[in-house]
């Protein structure tokens, strides 16, 4: 009965690797996020996508690439990871957009991303 | 854009005692603003929101007030147990063509003493 879920839990990888994380929700919700934890514990918005509407944060590298195959997924694609890329992430979801309100989210466990 | 700064980034208090943790936010059209526990190897929780059309909101022994002549907004945590340990987070939001991303406080790691 997990309402948000990503796998994997953690990715350990190298420098130049090509790799995903999965997101997946179950709550019925329009809207999902992508954000990024740092080691400060720093959590930074990096996409938001409504149904097929995509919206970047134009602080986040072209490397990175949210994939959403239906509503209830938003996968992150990564390629040529670098060392900065190590965090922890995290994805989210929201009930609705519109009606001029913005709505609660809610988190997934995150994803543990080392890239040695 | 928003900016949105916390204080404490640490808090101890004893067992019973209250906590307060503060934030203060830059963009007057933010009009969402949630509070966040985050337990260790855990995603965020939400724990309690307030809009900006309310100026306090009370949840069983969580309260938040909403001040938005001056930009600030705090959480009051009453009765601390120990399981109330945790880093919190404070965030501001508000609705336009992005959707409703959250941006976040620095956090405040919160340590009840039994």
């Amino acid at each position: 009965d997990t309402a948000v879920s990503q796998t994997p839990k953690y990715l350990v990888t190298q420098m130049g690797n090509d790799k995903s994380i999965k997101c997946e929700q179950n709550l019925g919700h329009d809207t999902m996020y992508w954000y990024k934890q740092d080691s400060k514990k720093f959590l930074k918005i990096m996409f938001s996508y409504n149904n097929k509407e995509l919206i970047i944060n134009e602080t986040v590298p072209n490397r990175f690439s949210p994939k959403s195959p239906d509503k209830a997924h938003l996968n992150l694609h990564i390629n040529s990871l670098e060392l900065g890329d190590s965090a922890v992430y995290f994805c989210a979801s929201s009930p609705r957009r519109g009606g001029g309100e913005a709505y609660e989210q809610y988190f997934g466990p995150g994803t543990r991303l080392t890239v040695t | 854009g928003e900016n949105v700064e916390q204080h404490p980034s640490t808090l101890s208090v004893q067992e019973g005692d209250s906590a307060v943790i503060k934030c203060t936010y830059s963009d007057s059209a933010s009009n969402y603003f949630p509070w966040y526990k985050q337990e260790l190897g855990k995603g965020p929780q939400l724990i309690i929101d307030i809009r900006s059309n309310v100026g306090e909101k009370k949840d069983q022994r969580i309260a938040v007030t909403l001040n938005k002549t001056a930009k600030h907004f705090s959480l009051h945590i009453t009765e601390t147990q120990p399981e109330d340990s945790a880093v919190y987070f404070c965030a501001a939001s508000q609705f336009n063509n992005a959707g409703n991303m959250l941006t976040f406080g620095g956090g405040t790691r919160l340590m009840v003493k039994p």
